[in-house]
């Protein structure tokens, strides 16, 4: 069974710049995750997909970031404009049951100057 | 409250020695406690996870010992070995949320 895909692996921009990245779940994984994990920190939720719509973006930053889920199965993050705070590995995980079992992705580093 | 606390930062052990670490959490509307491993590079991977209704799960020298009164639950690796040199986070699920501590990063000396 494949994992969880996510490209690109790492990213640099300058701040202000936009960054796009794309995860693509495990094949009818109904739920997707999006975390941001700073360096040293554990990883943080930024938004979670069921299907096609959003279950909780609470902790997302809308005026910078965006995230869509592509007929329910690939999603796409977007960061714009970028800020030297959000230099960060974006991990995207998905999950079959709503167990608390994710399966993650390898993540895609993002270093912002 | 959402928060999951997680110590120590970072351990040291020797092989075969036992590692041992702990979180606490304040919401008792958690109902699943897993624990992850990352290596460098990595996403993290699922460990090992237990429900609150047990007090202790085992998977080879993995053990999860669950305190509901103390709202406490702890990880334990036996005979550590160099391989299991990794960062480990603790996490607790309420909700469809999936919350993580601040993670605990283990070396195991040769």
């Amino acid at each position: 069974e494949a994992g969880v895909a996510q490209s690109p692996r790492y990213k640099i921009i300058e701040k202000r710049q936009s960054v796009a990245f794309w995860c693509n779940p495990i094949s009818g994984h109904a739920t997707l995750y999006w975390y941001q994990q700073i360096l040293g920190q554990g990883p943080k939720l930024l938004i979670q997909f069921q299907n096609n719509g959003v279950v909780d973006d609470s902790q997302l930053p809308k005026d910078r970031f965006s995230a869509e889920r592509l007929k329910g199965v690939d999603s796409t993050l977007k960061i714009q404009p970028a800020k030297l705070e959000d230099s960060a590995v974006y991990l995207c995980a998905s999950s079959g049951y709503t167990t608390g079992e994710l399966f993650f992705g390898e993540g895609s580093r993002l270093t912002v100057l | 409250q959402q928060q999951v606390k997680q110590s120590p930062q970072s351990l040291i052990v020797q092989k075969g020695g036992i590692s041992i670490i702990n979180c606490a959490y304040e919401n008792t509307a958690f109902d699943y406690f897993p624990w992850y491993q990352q290596f460098p590079g990595k996403g993290p991977a699922l460990l090992i996870a237990i429900r609150p209704d047990v007090s202790e799960k085992k998977e080879g020298r993995f053990t999860i010992s669950f305190n509901k009164s103390a709202k406490q639950f702890s990880l334990h690796i036996m005979d550590s070995q160099p391989g299991d040199s990794a960062t480990y986070f603790c996490a607790a699920y309420s909700g469809s949320r999936l919350t993580f501590g601040e993670g605990t990063q283990l070396t195991v000396n040769p």
